[in-house]
């Protein structure tokens, strides 16, 4: 298996734009998390889905987040409008049915807002 | 409510010798306990879990982990460093309870010393 795909790996944009980040999960695993990494925040959990649902979003930052699973295989983080606060390192991780408990990290995006 | 609390932002220990990464936790119930690694650049990486059972458990890299249930702890061990375990730690715990999230501690950066 390829593990969890993240694109793009760095993403620079203006202020005030948008910003799309993909993630395709491994196949089979049920459950799928973004998170944010800075080094003031550390790992924050932003949102989880499980069975392509969103369980958990308490830990989106505010509206200009959100986040779609529109099935199995594919989710999107999107910022609109984008800040320079929102630079940090986005990671997706997914998880497998009962038997996985553990998570499985994608490479990350790297974002910077200028 | 539940935590994750690793007491120390920096480990050093010189190659060869045994290390230990500390991890205490608070958490309502039976917890499910996990270890996961962070090179640079790089995705976490899964290590090891405790779920039920022995509680002392092996994972990647010669790695292991000893769940303490009177202490509340889960502590991180290798009986002998390598320069290339040199990365950064995260413990985490997955509440079974409400949402069923992870919760990630902070971080702790091991430095092996040549």
């Amino acid at each position: 298996d390829a593990g969890v795909i993240q694109s793009p790996r760095h993403e620079v944009t203006e202020m005030g734009q948008e910003v799309t980040l993909r993630c395709k999960p491994i196949s089979g695993h049920n459950s799928l998390f973004w998170y944010r990494q800075t080094m003031m925040r550390g790992l924050e959990l932003l949102i989880y889905f499980n069975n392509n649902v969103p369980i958990d979003d308490s830990g989106m930052p505010e509206d200009r987040f959100s986040a779609k699973m529109p099935n199995a295989s594919f989710s999107t983080l999107k910022i609109q409008p984008s800040e320079p606060r929102d630079s940090a390192v986005y990671f997706c991780a997914s998880r497998g049915g009962l038997a996985g408990h553990e998570q499985y990290f994608g490479p990350g995006t790297r974002l910077t807002v200028t | 409510a539940q935590s994750v609390a690793q007491p120390e932002d920096q480990v050093n220990v010189a190659e060869g010798n045994p290390l230990t990464v500390k991890c205490t936790y608070s958490v309502s119930g039976n917890p499910y306990l996990f270890w996961y690694v962070q090179y640079p650049n790089r995705g976490l990486q899964f290590l090891l879990k405790y779920i039920t059972g022995d509680n002392l458990v092996k994972g990647s890299y010669g790695f292991e982990a000893e769940f303490n249930k009177s202490q509340t702890s889960f502590h991180l061990k290798k009986p002998s460093a390598l320069v290339s375990d040199s990365a950064l730690y995260f413990c985490a715990v997955r509440a079974l309870s409400g949402t069923y999230k992870y919760i990630f501690g902070t971080g702790t950066r091991l430095k092996v010393l040549a």
